[in-house]
């Protein structure tokens, strides 16, 4: 079976510009969440969604939204980057909310 | 706010010798203990941990919970260079199933 998938793998944007970024999770799995992984410093919860609805989100501004369609894959979108927001954004999947989750490779942005 | 803190963060050994990673946390509604293992990208699983005193164990690696004093251990015997990568401990709250991490260990395995 495939895993996670997730695109692009990198990406460079500048300051105020935005981005989305995509995940296909693990086929059965219809729980996506999303963590922003800073260098040197362990995942960050932002996101997670379950059959389409939002079921938790972290410390994150209203900059950072998401959502998940029919077929389960996600799209996280960040409005008006910041320098800070460069960092490894990773997609992990589960079959439900509470069970086990896998993640993708991830997605580097580059903010300058 | 839920924490986890991992110690030590860094960590160099020779091939052959035994590890153990360490891991603190307080986290609401707790529900699980996990660790994984990142090589480049994507964390690996490694285990997850519900009842205390209870070992996992895979193959070189095995691990403990201890949900009274709130912590874990991750153990590696007879490491390999193979083994060099960065351990994440994660606490899972049953709240939306959200996973609080912890800086990481990087551990260094020398030939």
């Amino acid at each position: 079976d495939a895993g996670v998938t997730q695109s692009p793998t990198h990406l460079i944007k500048t300051r105020g510009q935005q981005v989305t970024l995509r995940c296909s999770p693990i086929s059965g799995h219809k729980s996506v969440s999303w963590y922003q992984q800073v260098l040197g410093q362990g995942p960050q919860f932002i996101f997670q969604y379950y059959e389409k609805e939002e079921r938790g989100r972290g410390n994150f501004p209203d900059r950072f939204s998401a959502r998940q369609f029919p077929n389960y894959s996600s799209e996280l979108n960040v409005n008006a980057l910041l320098l800070g927001d460069s960092a490894l954004y990773l997609c992990a999947s589960s079959r439900g909310t509470t069970e086990t989750q896998y993640f993708g490779p991830g997605t580097r942005l580059l903010v300058l | 706010e839920d924490k986890v803190v991992q110690s030590p963060l860094s960590l160099v050994v020779h091939e052959g010798d035994t590890v153990t990673l360490n891991c603190s946390y307080e986290v609401t509604n707790f529900r699980s203990l996990l660790w994984y293992k990142q090589e480049k990208k994507a964390p690996t699983f490694l285990f997850m941990l519900t009842s205390s005193g209870i070992e996992k164990k895979s193959g070189r690696l095995s691990s403990i919970l201890d949900n009274k004093e709130l912590f874990s251990i991750l153990n590696i015997t007879a490491t390999q260079t193979g083994d060099s990568a960065v351990y994440l401990c994660a606490g899972e709250s049953t709240n939306a199933g959200k996973s609080t991490f912890g800086d990481g260990t990087t551990l260094t395995v020398k030939p």
